[in-house]
């Protein structure tokens, strides 16, 4: 079946540093979504990327879709400590059955 | 708008009990979600629902886990027998037509001892 892959599983950064998250899929993708979790909470969707090579920003939050609709990555400019939290990508297949990641978890040091 | 509603927040039982846990989605979406996140992984898909019919359940353990969604509208998911490795949070999660982003409810963390 279909699988998703995250890397990485943790990043710890300072106040101000960038963070990216990379997630590749086992199979082509019909869109790709990206979820965030704080600690203890649960996820909430922040995006979805439908078009191959699709780029969407949403303030400090880059998100990319690659050209063969397999790979995606988030990137975070300037984090802060409201960054904090595990970021999810998921993978669209058939019957808008989503394939989660295990998440990338970044802590964030002020 | 409401949100996902969940119920209850926190079970503790021991293994082999029995277990429900009740999902009500945003009034008016269609496809409803039953996920299984265990600590520190990504939730896991047990079944999916469009409208009152189950579109996805390949990865629901069905000797022992059933889920309904009688009207359409809200779910019950049930472990019987529950099992130590069924220690994690049940999310419910709902969209408008299965395109575009899901809410998740608050999810129900079921510790089996």
């Amino acid at each position: 079946g279909q699988q998703v892959m995250q890397i990485p599983q943790y990043q710890h950064v300072q106040e101000g540093e960038d963070f990216t998250t990379y997630c590749n899929s086992s199979t082509t993708l019909s869109n790709i979504q990206w979820y965030k979790q704080r600690p203890g909470g649960h996820p909430v969707f922040l995006i979805q990327l439908v078009k191959s090579g699709e780029v969407k920003k949403q303030k400090r939050l880059t998100f990319q879709f690659g050209e063969a609709k397999k790979n995606s990555s988030l990137h975070i400019t300037a984090t802060q400590t409201t960054d904090v939290g595990t970021y999810f990508c998921a993978g669209g297949g058939s019957n808008y059955k989503l394939t989660f990641g295990k998440g990338t978890l970044l802590t964030v040091n002020p | 708008e409401a949100g996902v509603a969940q119920s209850p927040r926190y079970k503790i039982i021991e293994k082999r009990q029995s277990v429900a846990f009740w999902c009500n989605p945003i009034s008016g979406h269609a496809t409803l979600y039953w996920y299984q996140q265990i600590l520190g992984q990504g939730p896991k898909l047990l079944i999916q629902f469009q409208n009152n019919g189950v579109v996805d359940d390949s990865q629901l353990p069905k000797d022992r886990f059933s889920a309904e969604r009688l009207k359409g509208v809200d779910s019950t998911l049930k472990i019987q027998p529950a099992k130590l490795e069924d220690s994690a949070v049940y999310l419910c999660a709902s969209s408008p037509t299965g395109a575009g982003g899901y809410t998740f409810g608050s999810g129900t963390r079921l510790t089996v001892v």
